[in-house]
């Protein structure tokens, strides 16, 4: 039940292309859905989050998704850049702890 | 500096060996986090810390792992007779206060068990 599946493994595209990431959870206590992004040799870094009151958030390029009855929700990168190579975590948790479980991760690549 | 700092950065030891890792949050953030990373992995929750007391310490693997917090800023995670088993990037973070969302991570503690 504190599983998070994290789609795919890795993921290629080219710039300016469309980057999907899609993460799915079991523990429907869970109500704050962050995705963290990490360079090689440095911690993670908050990139997005939502709360499932909403169905989507945007920030600048990065829009989250979230399907609340599919206990489903994705990061779409619009535009990608090179800049954005790098591993991308979706997490989900209790807000009012802030302990969080890490989906396994996705590598994306930028082509230029 | 302003982030997360965690010394050392790297740890070489030997299997059987005591092991302290050390983590300086963000000034005023009083809940603090410990995270485990093995290689190819997402981080694995260890321990959280609200002030000075260990909120949930549910997810150290055994009773070789303990970690402290005794004046609510510094925290030191203390491995006892390391495995090989026990290699991986020790992630600390923090945040303003539990229940604020975003965790501030620091780059990790590497720690190699030979």
């Amino acid at each position: 039940q504190q599983q998070v599946k994290q789609s795919p493994q890795s993921l290629i595209v080219q710039k300016g292309g469309i980057s999907i990431i899609n993460c799915a959870y079991e523990n429907t206590a869970f109500d704050y859905f962050p995705w963290y992004q990490q360079f090689p040799g440095k911690g993670p870094a908050l990139l997005i989050a939502i709360r499932p009151d909403v169905s989507e958030k945007k920030e600048g390029r990065f829009t989250i998704s979230f399907n609340k009855s599919a206990k489903q929700f994705s990061l779409h990168i619009m535009d990608s850049q090179p800049g954005d190579s790098a591993t991308y975590f979706c997490a989900a948790g209790s807000g009012n702890t802030g302990k969080l479980i890490f989906g396994q991760g996705t590598t994306l690549q930028v082509k230029p | 500096g302003a982030g997360v700092s965690q010394t050392p950065s790297n740890k070489v030891t030997e299997k059987g060996k005591y092991v302290e890792l050390r983590c300086d949050p963000i000034s005023g953030h009083t809940a603090l986090y410990w995270y485990r990373q093995s290689l190819g992995q997402g981080p694995e929750f260890l321990i959280y810390f609200q002030g000075t007391g260990a909120a949930d310490d549910s997810g150290l693997p055994n009773d070789r792992f303990f970690a402290v917090r005794p004046e609510g800023s510094v925290s030191t995670l203390k491995i006892q007779r390391t495995e090989r088993g026990d290699s991986a990037v020790y992630l600390c973070a923090s945040s303003l206060s539990l229940g604020t969302g975003e965790l501030f991570f620091g780059e990790g503690s590497r720690l190699t068990v030979l």
